[in-house]
């Protein structure tokens, strides 16, 4: 049973115009990340919530923005998508309150594309 | 959080035994060490996780020499459908918090 779930599979967007990606988890994760992969490279950390507490990477654009709603609800918001911005986005969970860095359970990803 | 470096690619047959070996020279001591793989079109999936020595689940092995400045994930056995990338990480929530930088992976690709 899939644990993290990205709705939809697969985006299609025009220039400029604002698309909202959802992710939603089963685990009660305290953790939740956004990742942007592009096509042969490694998946790039956006931006993660702790609970409630937001915490951006240093280089995200600010056309990036995200909401957490409640534990199990994440959202990925992209208000002006350029070309560039076509990419695989992965949402991912892990536990916190743990020293330890605890292992990331990813969804299946969507990938966006820009008209 | 250490930079690692890993081959870029890797082949392999059915049946071999394959070993990836990640170098992390700065790793902190409290760092742990940690891989995924990741087939096409999908998300990253936890393999294996250690700090020192040697870690075994049933999927992987993970061999951690003293000074923790590499590591191997090996392989068993592998089939075609182990063809993907597999990434190491190294990090620690207390100095790195949830931060989390991927490297650019090893692809391997089992032959039949």
């Amino acid at each position: 049973d899939a644990m993290v779930i990205q709705n939809p599979r697969y985006q299609v967007t025009q220039f400029g115009k604002p698309v909202t990606l959802s992710c939603s988890q089963t685990l009660n994760h305290n953790v939740m990340y956004w990742y942007q992969q592009k096509s042969s490279q490694a998946p790039k950390l956006l931006f993660h919530y702790y609970d409630k507490d937001f915490n951006n990477e240093a280089d995200t654009p600010d056309n990036f923005q995200s909401r957490r709603p409640n534990t199990s609800f994440c959202f990925l918001d992209i208000r002006s998508p350029g070309l560039g911005d076509a990419a695989m986005y992965l949402c991912a969970t892990s536990r916190g309150g743990d020293r330890r860095v605890q292992p990331q359970h990813f969804g299946d990803g969507t990938r966006l594309s820009i008209l | 959080l250490a930079k690692t470096t890993q081959p870029i690619s890797m082949d392999s047959y059915e049946g071999q035994e394959v070993n990836i070996t990640c170098s992390h020279n700065n790793i902190a001591t409290n760092d742990y060490i940690t891989w995924y793989q990741q087939f096409p079109s999908q998300g990253p999936r936890f393999i294996i996780q250690g700090y020192k020595t040697k870690v075994t689940n049933e999927v992987a092995s993970l061999f951690i020499p003293a000074d923790r400045k590499s590591s191997t994930l090996s392989l068993p056995r592998v089939s075609l459908s182990d063809t993907a990338v597999y990434y190491c990480l190294v990090g620690d929530v207390d100095t790195g918090g949830f931060k989390t930088i991927f490297g650019a992976g090893t692809r391997l690709f089992v032959k039949a």
